[in-house]
């Protein structure tokens, strides 16, 4: 199992570019997350999926749109990037119990210049 | 909203003595605090995780404490090694859902 794999692992934009963050994970998990981790701001959560078809909005969604294609796969959109949104940005799913550990991808440092 | 806090944001620490990290939480429905370690340049991982109806739990060296009436819960490492250093990063769950809210970290670094 690979868990969860996140692509790429680094990224350079200029302002005003897009983008598409790519997610799987390969444990039939039903509920998929994208955070952003800032220094001293921890994992803010930016989208969640519970499960195909359905997103919601999570603390920090301005900026951002997100598609759950099917239930492996999860990816997060920068349709025109923003120097704010220099950041780390992590996925990760969870079976979608309450108590659930979330497993975390490798992480995609991404730069807007 | 819902909001976690937590307490240091820094914190060194000789090897083989013991670290406390301390968070508090607003959502008094929440009932699923995890712990999770994250390393240099890495994912982050759970460490250990408590329940809202758990005082307290242990693995090996690590602990966690959960005091539902002070809404607050804490980390305890003991015999500190270097390979705890890290990033560690409070959660707590928002009610009635999946979702996680974090803690902003706390860098432990462990000397030898």
């Amino acid at each position: 199992n690979a868990g969860v794999t996140q692509t790429p692992k680094f990224q350079v934009l200029k302002t005003g570019q897009s983008m598409t963050l790519q997610c799987a994970q390969d444990m039939n998990h039903n509920s998929m997350y994208w955070y952003r981790q800032d220094p001293g701001m921890g994992l803010r959560l930016i989208y969640y999926s519970a499960s195909e078809g359905t997103t919601d909005k999570g603390e920090v969604p301005n900026g951002y749109n997100v598609s759950r294609l099917n239930k492996r796969e999860f990816s997060l959109r920068l349709e025109s990037a923003a120097p704010s949104q220099t950041s780390v940005y992590f996925c990760a799913s969870t079976p979608g119990r309450a108590d659930s550990e979330a497993f975390f991808g490798q992480g995609t440092r991404l730069t807007v210049v | 909203g819902e909001n976690v806090e937590q307490h240091p944001s820094t914190l060194s620490v000789q090897e083989g003595d013991s670290a406390v990290i301390k968070c508090t939480y607003s959502d008094s429905a929440s009932n699923y605090f995890p712990w999770y370690k994250q390393e240099l340049g890495k994912r982050p991982q759970l460490i250990i995780d408590i329940r809202s109806n758990v005082g307290e739990k242990k693995d090996q060296r690590i602990a966690v404490t959960l005091n539902k009436t002070a809404k607050h819960f804490s980390l305890h490492i003991t015999e500190t090694q270097p390979e705890d250093s890290a990033v560690y990063f409070c959660a707590a769950s928002i009610s009635h859902t999946d979702k996680l809210i974090f803690g902003t970290g706390t860098r432990l670094q462990v000397f030898p």
